[in-house]
């Protein structure tokens, strides 16, 4: 079964210190990756996206996302956080027109 | 303008009654999506459609029914709901749905709307 994986259902960090949230993914062939960002009842923000190319893929708001073949993972990171992070992260894959979300880690950035 | 908008926000319904939900893109995009989110929990796909044909339909329930008027309108008409269909309903669209070999289109998202079925 193709699936997403999100192995962190909620990451705290401190305002100012780097941030990670984790992703791996089981999906055939070489899907394309995806980060969203869900604010409270509100509906997902692309952040950035893996095609191809460059491991190391910059998106918005400062963040990027490092892709990972052999470890078939796809992490997102910032290197300082912002109390305005503070929301829930969703990661997918794209293939055969079929996007496969993760279960959401939600992020809390602390003062 | 990069913007997906949905009507209304917020819907409350009875078991009873028919509803219908709107989203709107003025993109230019032809594929268009219906996702149901539960709390807390990831968007699941619901239905479809690439030029105003539905394309895909993940086996949802007759009592969810969509349509898509032209380009830039989707639709889902709900009737005869059950409590367990209260979630939050996004619509999203992207530039086309085939990802070729090199190219796959980001989906744009609305804001949703909040449905409680009473």
């Amino acid at each position: 079964a193709q699936s997403v994986a999100q192995p962190e259902d909620q990451v705290n960090v401190a305002e100012g210190n780097p941030l990670t949230v984790k992703c791996t993914y089981s999906v055939s062939g070489n899907p394309y990756l995806f980060w969203y960002v869900q604010y409270p009842n509100r509906g997902l923000q692309f952040l950035l996206k893996y095609i191809t190319g460059d491991n190391l893929v910059k998106g918005s708001y400062g963040f990027e996302a490092e892709f990972n073949k052999s470890q078939t993972s796809f992490h997102l990171k910032k290197p300082s956080a912002l109390v305005s992070d503070s929301a829930l992260y969703f990661c997918a894959a794209y293939n055969f027109n079929k996007f496969y979300f993760g279960s959401g880690t939600k992020l809390n950035v602390k003062p | 303008d990069t913007e997906v908008t949905q009507t209304p926000k917020h819907l409350v319904m009875g078991m009873t009654n028919k509803k219908s939900l709107k989203c709107e893109q003025h993109m230019g995009h032809r594929a268009m999506y219906w996702y149901k989110q539960k709390a807390k929990k990831p968007p699941e796909l619901m239905f479809v459609y690439s030029y105003e044909k539905l394309s895909i339909n993940e086996s949802v329930p007759s009592r969810f029914s969509p349509e898509c008027p032209n380009s830039s309108l989707l639709n889902l008409h709900l009737h005869a709901l059950q409590p367990e269909d209260s979630a939050l309903y996004l619509c999203a669209s992207s530039q086309d749905l085939n990802s070729g070999t090199s190219y796959v289109d980001t989906q744009y998202f609305g804001p949703g709307t909040r449905l409680t079925v009473l």
